[in-house]
């Protein structure tokens, strides 16, 4: 069965530091996609990234970047220089493709932070 | 673009009551979605549509009907509703680029927030 974990519940920071949420999935399947979603206090989902199974190179999109590492089964978020606008919750998703049409998220990870 | 519109945004109900939710994409989105945000434990499904006319259950599908009967349309229904279906409901649609395969992200509405006395 698929399962996603995002151990970190809270995590707090100040501005301009970096910071890394952290995602650990189980799947059966070799055919997946992995997702990460921001949640700010308007209460809205936004779609981050999107990384299927057969690619492991890392993204980098301004100051976000994305680790997948298979062999860890991971798929770390950074923020670089956070500001206090990436204060959210975040939360990591799964969906494995072949008859998968079941997106399994984690229970997300909110992030303070602080002028 | 509208996107993904729920309605209504906030409802009280009585136990015991009932009441529908509506989606409506405007994607021409073969795959809808009905999650469930509760505190502290993420998203959790409870129903999907992975086309019109079928639906199929999630990982908590109790308490809860619903029916796709046009595409763009997904229907969540509460027949008799119970405090511990006090949550925010947030319906969802995605694409397949190819065919049975899922994979595109998920287009989310902005949530219906439902309390139940």
């Amino acid at each position: 069965a698929q399962k996603v974990t995002q151990a970190q519940t809270e995590i707090s920071v100040v501005e301009k530091e970096d910071v890394t949420l952290d995602c650990v999935y189980e799947t059966r399947d070799t055919t997946y996609y992995l997702f990460w979603y921001k949640q700010p206090p308007s209460g809205e989902l936004v779609f981050l990234i999107r990384r299927n199974s057969f690619d492991e190179q890392n993204e980098i999109s301004g100051r976000y970047s994305w680790n997948f590492q298979k062999s860890t089964s991971s798929f770390n978020f950074t923020i670089t220089a956070s500001q206090v606008v990436d204060s959210a919750v975040y939360f990591c998703a799964l969906s494995e493709a072949w008859g998968g049409q079941n997106f399994v998220f984690g229970p997300g990870t909110r992030l303070s932070v602080l002028p | 673009n509208a996107g993904v519109t729920q309605t209504p945004k906030f409802r009280v109900l009585k136990t015991g009551q009932s009441m529908t939710l509506l989606c409506a994409q405007d994607m021409n989105h073969e795959y809808m979605y009905w999650y469930r945000q509760d505190p502290g434990m993420g998203l959790r499904l409870i129903h999907y549509s992975v086309g019109e006319g079928t639906t199929a259950k999630g990982e908590v599908p109790d308490g809860y009907n619903v029916s796709r009967l046009k595409k763009q349309n997904f229907l969540l229904g509460l027949e008799s509703a119970a405090p511990s279906q006090t949550s925010v409901y947030f319906c969802a649609s995605s694409y397949s680029t190819s065919g049975v395969i899922n994979t595109g992200e998920l287009f989310f509405g902005e949530g219906s927030r439902l309390t139940v006395l």
